[in-house]
């Protein structure tokens, strides 16, 4: 089975613009929950959706959003980029949205605001 | 608050020898976990899991060991490779009510570094 992929790998984008990163999970898997990584806040999860329904959301201002498709890929978008967005995205997928599955995550997508 | 905190930020050992990586939880709510290896810029690799009905897991050179009443758990890996050199992060899902689907809780990772 072909992993989590995420596209685009890498992106620049300057202070105000927005942008939307891609994921599609591991073919069959309906959970896609969303990370960002960054060197002094660590793993921070953002948001989880499920057959097209957002189940969770984390910690993050409203400009961070996202969907879920009927195909299961998801979108993130941040809009009114701020310097301190600048970081990995991470996608994760899991078969289900139950609480011990494991959650299998994509390569990423690096974001630097300048 | 960090619920989920690994207080060695590295750990060093030789190649063939034991690496314990140790991972301490706050919330009782957490009921499964996970650990995860992490290379720089990539996303992070699922090794190995535990629920928290059980004591101890095992996947090859990997087990996990939970003790619940601590609120502790450490992942082994024996023999220890040099291509185990990474950043290894433990993490916890909580089952409360349903409401916590798709949220893994981090601890900070601990970078392991296994010399030939």
């Amino acid at each position: 089975k072909a992993g989590v992929t995420q596209t685009p790998r890498y992106l620049i984008k300057t202070r105000g613009q927005q942008v939307t990163l891609s994921c599609s999970p591991i073919s069959g898997h309906r959970s896609v929950s969303w990370y960002q990584q960054t060197p002094g806040q660590g793993l921070q999860f953002l948001f989880e959706y499920f057959s097209e329904t957002q189940r969770n959301k984390g910690n993050f201002p409203g400009r961070f959003s996202g969907r879920q498709f009927s195909n299961s890929r998801s979108e993130m978008n941040v809009s009114t980029l701020e310097l301190g967005d600048s970081a990995l995205y991470l996608c994760a997928s899991s078969s289900l949205a139950g609480v011990q599955e494991t959650q299998y995550f994509g390569p990423g997508t690096r974001l630097l605001v300048l | 608050d960090q619920q989920v905190k690994q207080n060695s930020p590295s750990l060093s050992v030789q190649e063939g020898r034991i690496s314990i990586l140790n991972c301490d939880y706050t919330n009782s709510m957490f009921d499964y976990f996970l650990w995860y290896k992490k290379y720089p810029a990539e996303g992070p690799t699922f090794l190995i899991s535990i629920s928290s009905i059980k004591d101890k897991n095992e996947d090859g050179r990997f087990t996990v060991f939970l003790n619940k009443s601590a609120k502790h758990l450490s992942l082994h890996i024996v023999p220890s490779q040099p291509g185990d050199s990474a950043v290894y992060f433990c993490a916890a899902k909580a089952n409360a009510g349903g409401t916590s689907y798709g949220k893994l809780t981090f601890g900070q990772g601990t970078i392991l570094t296994v010399h030939p």
